[in-house]
């Protein structure tokens, strides 16, 4: 089946330091990602869309030039947060869709900035 | 705005016993509507619903969507510990980007 790999699992960084994730589309190409954070007790709330080739688009309330999205080539995406700090922490999630209706999550990455 | 409500927010529930999850939702281009289970990490798959009425099911677990109330339920019938996680429901609206949006999440836990 598809699967979305995303690394690091678990990232814990100090406070004004930058952290990159990336989130790769194993055995199929998407030239359409999307990154999700999700803090504690809460659900998913959809950050950003990457698009391969082109400048994301992102969700009203998110800072793009604080939450960097580089969409390089069909199987990969990267989310930069930049100069972070402990409001930050959350849980980030990337997806990607391998056909017309299918819907891939990758494992999460849990960031913590201390 | 598009809104994607779910209910109740947590249920505690005996093992062996039948729950019943409620999502509703508010979108302007509807596409599908998914269910999915989160434990501690990345959400896994249940269903996807295009249709109304048309019941999906997967072992003790089953959904069905109506398009017309815009609504959907998820029931998982003698629940078992395992089954303890926060499900959340989302909706992809027939814009062409196949994003999602979520729910609030309903986070249920089977006692033993």
């Amino acid at each position: 089946g598809a699967v979305v790999s995303q690394h690091p699992s678990r990232v814990i960084c100090k406070s004004g330091t930058s952290v990159k994730i990336e989130c790769r589309s194993l055995d199929f190409q998407a030239t359409t990602m999307f990154w999700y954070r999700q803090f504690p007790k809460q659900s998913l709330m959809l950050m950003a869309t990457s698009n391969e080739g082109s400048k994301a688009t992102y969700e009203q309330g998110v800072e793009k030039d604080k939450f960097l999205i580089n969409h390089a080539s069909l199987t990969l995406s990267t989310l930069t947060v930049t100069s972070a700090h402990p409001e930050d922490s959350s849980f980030y999630i990337c997806s990607a869709t391998p056909g017309i209706y299918g819907y891939t999550f990758g494992s999460g990455t849990r960031l913590t900035v201390v | 705005e598009d809104k994607v409500v779910q209910s109740p927010l947590s249920l505690v529930v005996h093992e062996g016993d039948t729950v019943t999850l409620n999502c509703s939702y508010e979108v302007t281009n509807f596409r599908s509507l998914l269910w999915y289970k989160q434990e501690k990490k990345a959400p896994t798959f249940l269903f996807m619903l295009t249709s109304s009425g048309i019941e999906k099911k997967s072992g003790r677990l089953s959904s069905i969507l109506d398009k017309k109330e815009l609504f959907s339920i998820l029931n998982i019938t003698a629940t078992q510990t395992g089954d303890s996680a926060v499900y959340l429901c989302a909706v992809a609206e027939d814009f062409g980007n196949e994003k999602l949006t979520f729910g609030t999440g309903t986070r249920l836990t089977i006692i033993p």
